[in-house]
């Protein structure tokens, strides 16, 4: 059974401070993802990447950095916290598979507030 | 890039009846369609997918059907039960299959009344 973990379930942070939001799995997926969920607005995604050390923006990275030292850990890192990135952030993760797409695995969520 | 627009965004059916959310897709190149459904709290997980080379697919009371002349997919929910009462999103891929992310659509709030 696929198991994608997010450090936190629910994070507190003021304005200005760096924030670290981490994602491991345990499947040996190559591709992994961080996505942004907002009433309203479905699920966007910020950054990818399809192996260490490489990374991809996806559709609203600004404000936001990334990281994969190893294969099974993905980070992404809020530069300088804003009240606007007070959102539910969710990490997934799929294997490499075909040109004809996989199922993506989703953590449980970090539900992150600055204040 | 691909732009997946979904509704309604919110639907409310009797116990028992059918429920249809539709969404239509920009990319021609998008090949992959999956459909997550997301319980109050609870992660996004996937109920039923369907690839390009296919045009409907059928699983117990779940069916997706696949329209890519007109770029459109849709989720057919038959017998509804309380239990299907969750967010229902649909979402495109790229032609890397989803390996470069999905395209979401911004999610269905299906009610099932008693």
């Amino acid at each position: 059974d696929v198991k994608v973990t997010q450090s936190s379930r629910y994070l507190v942070k003021r304005t200005g401070e760096k924030v670290f939001l981490e994602c491991v799995q345990d499947m040996d997926h190559e591709n992994m993802f961080w996505y942004r969920q907002d009433p309203g607005l479905g699920l966007r995604l910020i950054y990818f990447s399809y192996d260490v050390k490489m990374k991809e923006k996806g559709d609203i990275p600004e404000g936001y950095s990334v990281s994969r030292e190893k294969k099974e850990r993905f980070s992404l890192i809020l530069e300088s916290a804003s009240t606007n990135q007070t959102s539910m952030y969710l990490c997934a993760s799929s294997a490499p598979g075909t040109s004809e797409g996989t199922e993506a695995f989703f953590g449980q969520g970090t539900r992150l507030t600055v204040v | 890039g691909e732009n997946v627009e979904q509704h309604p965004s919110t639907l409310s059916v009797q116990e028992g009846d059918s429920a249809v959310i539709k969404c239509t897709y920009s990319d021609s190149a998008s090949n992959y369609f999956p459909w997550y459904k997301q319980e109050l709290g609870k992660r996004p997980q996937l109920i039923i997918d369907i690839r390009s080379n296919v045009g409907e697919k059928k699983d117990q009371r779940i069916a997706v059907t696949l329209n890519k002349t007109a770029k459109h997919f849709s989720l057919h929910i038959t017998e509804t039960q309380p239990e299907d009462s969750a967010v229902y999103f649909c979402a495109a891929s790229g032609p890397g299959g989803g390996a470069d992310g999905l395209t979401f659509g911004k999610g269905t709030h299906l009610i099932i009344q008693p």
